[in-house]
């Protein structure tokens, strides 16, 4: 069972920052928070992870709660291109073969 | 960049045929995934390798079967084909060690006739 809990979709007007939230309030003080994405009929693309702190990319950024129980993943500048099904995930640090279990995610719409 | 590609991105087979999908990797990466992903029941794995000539089940493993000769290289073999194999196929690799993220080919939409 997915460990995380996402609305099921949401709406984002192009060049608008996009604010997807996620909820993983069971998470382990040793997982990482994951995201990625599946555009339509393509394979989940990794966007970012982090543990603790928040990270930012070329991508997007990932801000944490203080209590980890929580995070929101942030495309500062929507784009038509970025409307695609959005996955949390929280995995283990030390693993090597962990499996993926994607819940349903959010259904992000980029509109123009 | 990483990469992890398929070798066909859409592919109509008929029942009783035996299947090859092949998945590459240019990443050096120890860890090779086979997922299929259905709607409605996400993301099931069906073989993971962990190593060359090493495989482990997934959830899924009956009617599949896997062959890793090459560090970059991890087939998915469908022995005989059947319509409730029809899916999208998703191949992964990733780094052996602590936080290794999974790279994910394009996929491979299987239809079984």
């Amino acid at each position: 069972d997915a460990k995380t809990t996402q609305p099921p979709s949401m709406d984002c007007a192009e060049g608008r920052a996009a604010n997807l939230p996620c909820n993983h309030s069971t998470i382990s003080g040793n997982e990482y928070v994951y995201w990625y994405r599946q555009i339509h009929s393509q394979g989940p693309q990794y966007i970012i992870h982090g543990l603790k702190n928040n990270e930012t990319n070329e991508m997007a950024s990932l801000i944490i709660t203080e209590d980890r129980k929580s995070s929101t993943l942030i495309l500062p500048h929507a784009t038509l291109r970025d409307t695609a099904v959005y996955y949390c995930i929280v995995r283990p640090a030390t693993s090597g073969t962990y499996k993926y279990i994607f819940g349903t995610g959010t259904r992000l719409k980029v509109l123009a | 960049d990483v990469k992890v590609t398929q070798s066909s991105r859409y592919l109509v087979k008929r029942t009783g045929e035996k299947v090859f999908l092949e998945c590459v990797q240019d990443m050096d990466h120890e860890n090779m995934f086979w997922y299929r992903q259905d709607p409605g029941l996400g993301l099931r794995l069906i073989y993971f390798s962990y190593d060359v000539k090493m495989k482990e089940k997934g959830d899924i493993p009956e009617g599949y079967s896997v062959s890793r000769e090459k560090k970059e290289r991890f087939s998915l073999i469908l022995e005989s084909a059947s319509t409730n194999q029809t899916s999208m196929y998703l191949c992964a690799s990733s780094r052996t060690g602590g936080g290794d993220t999974q790279y994910f080919g394009p996929g491979t939409r299987l239809t079984v006739l």
